[in-house]
């Protein structure tokens, strides 16, 4: 089964500067797709960004970013120029290509300090 | 557009009774999936649903059942409620069945909690 481990339970930046969360993964799959979703303390989670497996280059939304390594399974967040905006909890997500079921890491928190 | 609706928003329920939750997708989605998270953990995966048919399950135990209705909302069921299934129980709609680089779209979740 696939598996998804985030260890920064929690993770703090200053307003302006720059942050990343880290995540790494466990599959025997090939083709795969993995996400970063914000879930502010409203609840609602929102996409934040996503990668293909098989696609080299690395993900980009705006003040988002990811590096993704996929021998080394590690697909990390990179938030520049923090926002007060971007406080919430930020989880991983893992989703087959075959299937459509999510698996998600437990998630990090993120405080920006004003 | 209206996003994912879920309701209620708040349920308290005690042990062993049965609960019923309810999901509307967004217009045009035809899947809609339920996750279960517990404070503190990430989502876990319970069903799947597209086009009325049930298309994954995850590992939970037989007291949780789900249906999608003509009109693509779903409901999920919880019998014999315990208190470990006190959690946010997420609705998320995508537009089709298939895994992958499709995004799931998620609802504000319903708070159940089991005394």
């Amino acid at each position: 089964a696939q598996t998804v481990t985030q260890s920064q339970p929690e993770m703090s930046v200053q307003e302006a500067e720059t942050v990343t969360l880290s995540c790494t993964y466990d599959t025997s799959e090939s083709d795969y797709y993995l996400f970063w979703y914000k879930q502010p303390p409203s609840r609602q989670m929102i996409l934040v960004i996503r990668q293909e497996a098989y696609k080299q280059q690395n993900a980009t939304e705006n003040r988002f970013s990811v590096n993704f390594q996929k021998a080394a399974k590690s697909f990390s967040l990179k938030i520049s120029d923090s926002q007060l905006g971007d406080a919430a909890m930020y989880f991983c997500a893992y989703r087959s290509a075959v299937l459509g079921q999510f698996y998600f890491g437990t998630g990090t928190s993120l405080t920006v300090i004003p | 557009d209206a996003g994912v609706t879920q309701s209620p928003t708040h349920l308290i329920k005690t042990r062993g009774q049965q609960v019923t939750l309810r999901c509307s997708p967004i217009s045009g989605h035809k899947s809609v999936s339920w996750y279960q998270q517990v404070l503190g953990q990430g989502p876990q995966f319970i069903f799947q649903y597209y086009e009325k048919e049930e298309r994954g399950r995850g590992n939970f135990p037989d007291r949780f059942s789900a249906r999608q209705f003509p009109n693509y909302s779903s409901e999920l069921n919880v019998n014999a409620l315990l208190l470990g299934d006190s959690a946010l129980y997420l609705c998320a709609s995508s537009l089709g069945g298939t895994g992958g680089w499709e995004t799931q779209y998620f609802g504000p979740g319903t708070r159940l909690l089991v005394l």
